[in-house]
């Protein structure tokens, strides 16, 4: 089954503590996203990729931070989490080219520092 | 600056009704635009993709309209039920390296039995 997977689905955390967020696609797909969606402020992109080491900010990149060492998996990272990063977080992936393509999400991570 | 917005918030109506979901867009310049429902505690769920070149999509009971002079998309559930409850976002794809999607609110669907 084509999908984007997500681990952990939820998770509860203290200001500081380090921690990662795994997205993981089993399409084959170049482009790979991060959004957050805060009530009020819908979702807003974190970071992008469009293949395997290339990635660049989104409009709220403060704070995280990913890599793209596989063309599967795109990880992210919170080094420092602090109270503002407690959000619903979605990983997208979608084909990239010429051509206009739709996007696929995940089915979100819940995280909350304290 | 790409802005989006849903009307209504939240809509109530009982089981059977047509019912039509608005989505409005400040720059037509769209490379293309996509319906999605969320479930509560759930991911997001594509229902429909609309090229920038189409005028509407029709999967099954939704069908989704596109005007881009106006900047306007509308999404149209025809003999609703109770399953069909959920938040309904629009989102616009703009041109450009980013492929980001530029996301509404959403309008809180209710459908009562």
């Amino acid at each position: 089954e084509a999908q984007v997977t997500q681990n952990p689905r939820y998770l509860i955390t203290v200001t500081g503590k380090k921690l990662t967020v795994t997205c993981s696609q089993n399409m084959n797909h170049e482009y790979m996203s991060w959004y957050r969606q805060d009530p009020g402020l819908g979702l807003r992109q974190i970071y992008y990729s469009m293949n395997v080491e290339v990635t660049d900010k989104g409009d709220v990149p403060e704070g995280y931070k990913v890599s793209r060492k596989e063309k599967r998996n795109f990880p992210l990272i919170l080094e420092s989490p602090s109270p503002n990063q407690t959000s619903l977080y979605f990983c997208a992936s979608s084909p990239w080219g010429t051509s206009s393509y739709e996007q696929y999400f995940g089915p979100g991570t819940r995280l909350t520092v304290t | 600056k790409q802005e989006v917005t849903q009307i209504p918030a939240a809509l109530s109506v009982p089981e059977g009704e047509n019912l039509v979901l608005n989505c409005s867009f400040t720059d037509s310049a769209i490379y293309n635009l996509q319906w999605f429902r969320q479930d509560p505690g759930k991911g997001l769920t594509s229902l429909l993709l609309i090229q920038s070149s189409q005028r509407e999509q029709t999967s099954g009971r939704l069908n989704a309209s596109l005007d881009k002079s106006s900047g306007r998309s509308t999404l149209y559930i025809a003999a609703s039920q109770p399953g069909d409850s959920a938040t309904y976002l629009c989102a616009v794809r703009r041109g450009g390296a980013t492929n980001k999607l530029i996301f509404g609110t959403g309008t809180l669907l209710a459908v009562q039995p």
